[in-house]
């Protein structure tokens, strides 16, 4: 079955450092990648797509890459603020309707 | 504004007594869906619908049903709750049904007693 992965439930960073976070897919590559911010108790909400065939997509200071031969998506926020701290979300896509989720990983910028 | 609206933000309810969240999106997407938010299970699609009178289940449908008779709406019924169906609910919509971003509501936290 299609999985998708994030393998920190929690990562902690300061202020100013760029926060990394992984998402790992298995079986086939999806036709794209999508990453959203949650906050506690909130709805997910749409940061960035990046279709298989790109390799990296920016929006401000946010950065996500593709790698189909890692199967594997990383998602960077470069001179994080406390303003980040939220969960993180990785969700793929393909063949089929569903959008399937990793279980998020806990961004904490401290200042 | 475009939105996803859903109703109540939170329900307490008690075993067996039918239910309904109301989902409704003021953007004229074809597509909607439920998901259902646990911890450590992540977010889990309950059903979705490509359009309307066109539904179908997600990867946890059991025990829940969804109408789709106008393009806004998309109801989540829960016949006979049960208490594993407590849990933070979300509709979300998008223009289309693959390759589109998701706009999620902001939840529905129901507790079955």
């Amino acid at each position: 079955s299609q999985k998708i992965e994030q393998n920190s439930e929690a990562l902690n960073i300061q202020e100013g450092k760029t926060a990394t976070l992984t998402c790992n897919y298995t079986n086939y590559s999806p036709a794209y990648l999508q990453w959203y911010r949650q906050d506690p108790g909130r709805g997910p909400v749409f940061l960035l797509l990046i279709r298989e065939n790109e390799k990296e997509k920016r929006k401000e200071r946010l950065k996500v890459t593709f790698d189909t031969t890692l199967k594997q998506s990383l998602f960077h926020i470069t001179a994080s603020q406390p303003a980040d701290s939220a969960t993180y979300l990785c969700a793929r896509g393909g063949a089929g309707t569903a959008l399937i989720f990793g279980k998020g990983t806990t961004l904490s910028v401290s200042s | 504004e475009a939105q996803v609206t859903q109703n109540p933000r939170y329900l307490i309810t008690v075993t067996g007594k039918k239910l309904t969240v109301t989902c409704s999106q003021n953007m004229n997407h074809e597509y909607m869906s439920w998901y259902r938010q646990d911890p450590g299970l992540g977010l889990r699609q309950i059903y979705y619908s490509m359009n309307v009178e066109v539904t179908d289940k997600g990867d946890v449908p059991e025990g829940y049903k969804v109408s789709r008779k106008e393009k806004r709406n998309f109801p989540l019924i829960l016949e006979s709750p049960s208490p594993n169906q407590t849990s933070l609910y979300f509709c979300a919509s998008s223009p289309r049904t693959v390759g589109e971003k998701l706009f999620f509501g902001s939840g529905t936290q129901l507790s079955v007693l």
